[in-house]
């Protein structure tokens, strides 16, 4: 198995503008997480998906943040309209039944606002 | 609500053990973790424990769990220079769905 798949790797964009992060699963998990990682707050968890539905999403910072999960295999986290403060490394994690076994994680995006 | 502390930093010589602890302050969990992360990588997961033992051993990892104080320990036998990395902890609890809390992170620096 590849492992967690999330593109694009490094994402530099304008303020203002749209951003479109990408995350393929593992195939078979049926739990997806979208993280985000900065120095000042560490690792936070936006929002969880089962089964395509999502569960809690009560990380995300607000409304400008959207995700979507339209098939077991493929989830988008966008930011409308980006802000130089949106800059961090976003994680995609997927795992199985709710994760007891632990969490496999995507190499993550770099995400930088100017 | 949850919470779950680390260190910031250890440094350690190569063929040394290492130590990480974590502190977490939610008595109902149930699976504690550790992560390892590398430079420009995502977390990757080394081991868990379920809160019902005392100690995991794999191979150079040794894993304690005291649930009394709600401290966990990672030891790393024979650090190696390619152990260098963050080390998080987290703790998981059944609410709900298996919520994961994860610590701020230990960097483990590996002089040789």
């Amino acid at each position: 198995d590849a492992g967690v798949i999330q593109s694009p790797r490094h994402e530099v964009t304008e303020m203002g503008q749209e951003v479109t992060l990408r995350c393929k699963p593992i195939s078979g998990h049926n739990s997806l997480f979208w993280y985000r990682q900065t120095m000042m707050r560490g690792l936070e968890l936006l929002i969880y998906f089962n089964n395509n539905v999502p569960i809690d999403d009560s990380g995300m910072p607000e409304d400008r943040f959207s995700a979507k999960m339209p098939n077991a295999s493929f989830s988008t986290l966008k930011i409308q309209p980006s802000e130089p403060r949106d800059s961090a490394v976003y994680f995609c994690a997927s795992t199985l039944n709710r994760g007891r076994a632990g969490y496999t994680f995507g190499s993550g995006t770099r995400l930088t606002v100017v | 609500g949850e919470d779950v502390e680390q260190s910031l930093f250890l440094s350690v010589r190569e063929g040394d053990s290492s130590v990480i602890n974590c502190t977490y302050t939610d008595s109902s969990s149930t699976y504690l973790y550790w992560y390892k992360q590398e430079p420009g990588a995502g977390l990757q997961l080394l081991t868990y424990i379920f809160s019902n033992m005392d100690m995991k051993q794999d191979q150079r990892l040794t894993v304690l769990l005291n649930k009394k104080d709600k401290h966990l320990s990672l030891r790393i036998a024979d650090t190696q220079t390619g152990d260098s990395a963050i080390y998080f902890c987290a703790e998981s609890y059944s609410g709900g769905y298996q919520k994961v809390t994860f610590g701020t992170g230990t960097k483990l620096q590996v002089i040789p």
